[in-house]
């Protein structure tokens, strides 16, 4: 059964301190993406992942980290020095769509976290 | 500067009706226009996409209309049912494939 997993489903952090979010794809695809959603501003990018071991800044990647040692995996850390990190966190790699398109994004269920 | 507008922003169709959301983009070098569809605690899902080499695509009850000359391409919901009751998101990438999103359209079907 292929797909994408992100886990937490939820998760709560203190102010000051680093939370990592888990995503973990079995699609073979080579590129990978993290975006923020918060009401009303649809998805901004923050990190993507092109290839293994490569990585580059999206829109909004201030305060934030990410890594890209496996195919599979494509972790995102929160640091304390996002402002606002409260937000659902979404994670896609992208493969074929078929019919002839190009390759498409493929999304993850989500993490929402929240700054207590 | 957000390089895809969606508009509007909310609808409200009852059972049955057409639902329309359109989209505009600036940059000629976008080549690629899907359509997400998402529900609430979800992540999006691919709905329909489009290349600008036509004018119009259609799968079962959604349409994507383009207009390449005034860079603007609209999603037709034919038949809205409650079960189409999500936010839809249009987008729009290049050949470097880093997709932009419009800010979303949530749409509500009454029964």
């Amino acid at each position: 059964d292929g797909g994408i997993t992100q886990s937490p489903k939820y998760l709560f952090r203190k102010e000051g301190q680093n939370v990592t979010l888990s995503c973990e794809q079995n699609l073979n695809h080579d590129a990978m993406y993290w975006y923020r959603q918060d009401p009303g501003q649809g998805l901004r990018l923050i990190y993507y992942s092109q290839i293994v071991n490569d990585f580059q800044k999206g829109d909004i990647a201030e305060g934030y980290s990410v890594s890209r040692e496996k195919k599979e995996s494509f972790p995102l850390t929160v640091t304390s020095a996002q402002k606002n990190p409260t937000a659902f966190y979404l994670c896609a790699s992208k493969g074929a769509s078929g019919g002839g398109m190009p390759d498409t994004q493929y999304f993850g269920p989500g993490t929402r976290l929240t700054v207590l | 500067q957000q390089q895809v507008k969606q508009s509007p922003q909310s609808l409200i169709v009852q059972k049955g009706g057409i639902s329309i959301i359109n989209c505009a983009y600036e940059n000629t070098a976008f080549d690629y226009f899907p359509w997400y569809q998402q529900f609430p605690g979800k992540g999006p899902a691919l709905l329909i996409a489009i290349r600008p080499d036509v004018s119009e695509k259609k799968e079962g009850r959604f349409t994507i209309s383009f207009n390449k000359s005034a860079k603007q391409f609209s999603l037709h919901i034919m038949d809205s049912q409650p079960g189409d009751s999500a936010t839809y998101f249009c987008a729009a990438s290049g050949r470097w494939g880093k997709l932009q999103f419009g800010a979303g359209t949530q749409v509500v079907v009454t029964p």
